[in-house]
C-alpha cells in the first residue's frame, strides 16, 4: 500500500536538543496528523492540522500543514527522554472520517 | 471508557490455523478502522465500518480475511489459514462521524510460526 515519505528515517540526539522531521506526499491531503508510537503500543495522536498553512503547537511540539497540502513538518523543542519513540505522519483525504495513509516513520533516540 | 481496547494483545499460532481478534471502540464512536503494521513500517489501512456497515476494504484484505461489526459496537477480524506473511501488529481505531480524528487501540501482535 501507499506510504508517505518521511525523513529522516532515524535521529540520534542529545537531551535538550531540538528535533525536526518532515513528511511529503505525491498527492494532496485535507488533513495532516502526527502520531507517536512506543514499542508494542498503538499510535497516539500528537497534533492534528486541518488547513493549508496552519501552524499548531502542543506543548514543546509544533507542526505545520504545508501550503501545497502535500507536506507537513513536526518540530520538538528541548527534547527529553520520554520523547524517545517512533513518530509517524498521516494524511486524510476527507475531513476526519477517511482512512489514514501513514508515513514510514522517524525513530528518535536520545543519547545519554 | 477510556479508550479503544483490543484482545488479545499477543497471539502466537501455527501456519494454517484460524485466528480471531476483537476490538472495542470508544463508546459512541460509530466509525471503526482496522490497520496492519509490519515491522519497520507505518500502519496500512485494511477496512472500515460505519456502524455495522463495512464501507471499504483494502486490496491488502485477501479472501482469507473477514471483518464484522454485527451490532455497530465491537468488531472482529478473522484470518483463516494463517500464513507466515500474516505476522504483524493489527491495530484498531475509532472515530465519531464529523470532523474528528482517529484514536488507536494498543494492537494485537500476531506471530505465525
Amino acid at each position: 500500500g501507499q506510504q508517505l515519505n518521511q525523513s529522516p528515517q532515524s535521529m540520534f540526539i542529545q537531551e535538550g536538543e531540538d528535533v525536526s522531521m518532515n513528511c511529503t506526499s505525491s498527492s494532496i491531503f485535507n488533513t495532516w496528523l502526527w502520531y507517536k508510537q512506543d514499542p508494542g503500543e498503538g499510535p497516539v495522536l500528537l497534533i492534528a492540522l486541518y488547513k493549508a498553512g496552519e501552524l499548531t503547537s502542543n506543548g514543546r511540539l509544533t507542526a505545520q500543514f504545508g501550503i501545497t497540502r502535500k507536506d507537513s513538518f513536526l518540530n520538538i523543542s528541548a527534547s527529553i527522554p520520554s520523547d524517545v519513540g517512533i513518530y509517524f505522519c498521516a494524511g486524510q483525504t476527507n475531513f476526519g472520517n477517511e482512512k489514514l495513509t501513514f508515513g514510514t516513520g522517524t525513530r528518535l533516540t536520545i543519547i545519554p | 471508557d477510556t479508550g479503544v481496547s483490543q484482545d488479545p494483545r499477543h497471539k502466537i499460532t501455527k501456519r494454517g490455523q484460524n485466528v480471531t481478534f476483537r476490538c472495542d471502540p470508544i463508546s459512541e464512536h460509530n466509525r471503526l478502522y482496522w490497520y496492519r503494521q509490519t515491522l519497520g513500517q507505518g500502519p496500512e489501512f485494511l477496512t472500515y465500518f460505519q456502524n455495522e456497515a463495512q464501507l471499504e476494504k483494502s486490496r491488502l484484505l485477501s479472501d482469507r480475511f473477514s471483518a464484522e461489526r454485527p451490532k455497530g459496537s465491537f468488531s472482529t477480524l478473522e484470518i483463516q489459514r494463517t500464513e507466515q506473511g500474516d505476522s504483524a501488529m493489527y491495530l484498531c481505531a475509532s472515530t465519531i462521524q464529523g470532523p474528528d480524528t482517529q484514536y488507536f487501540g494498543p494492537g494485537t501482535r500476531l506471530t505465525v510460526l
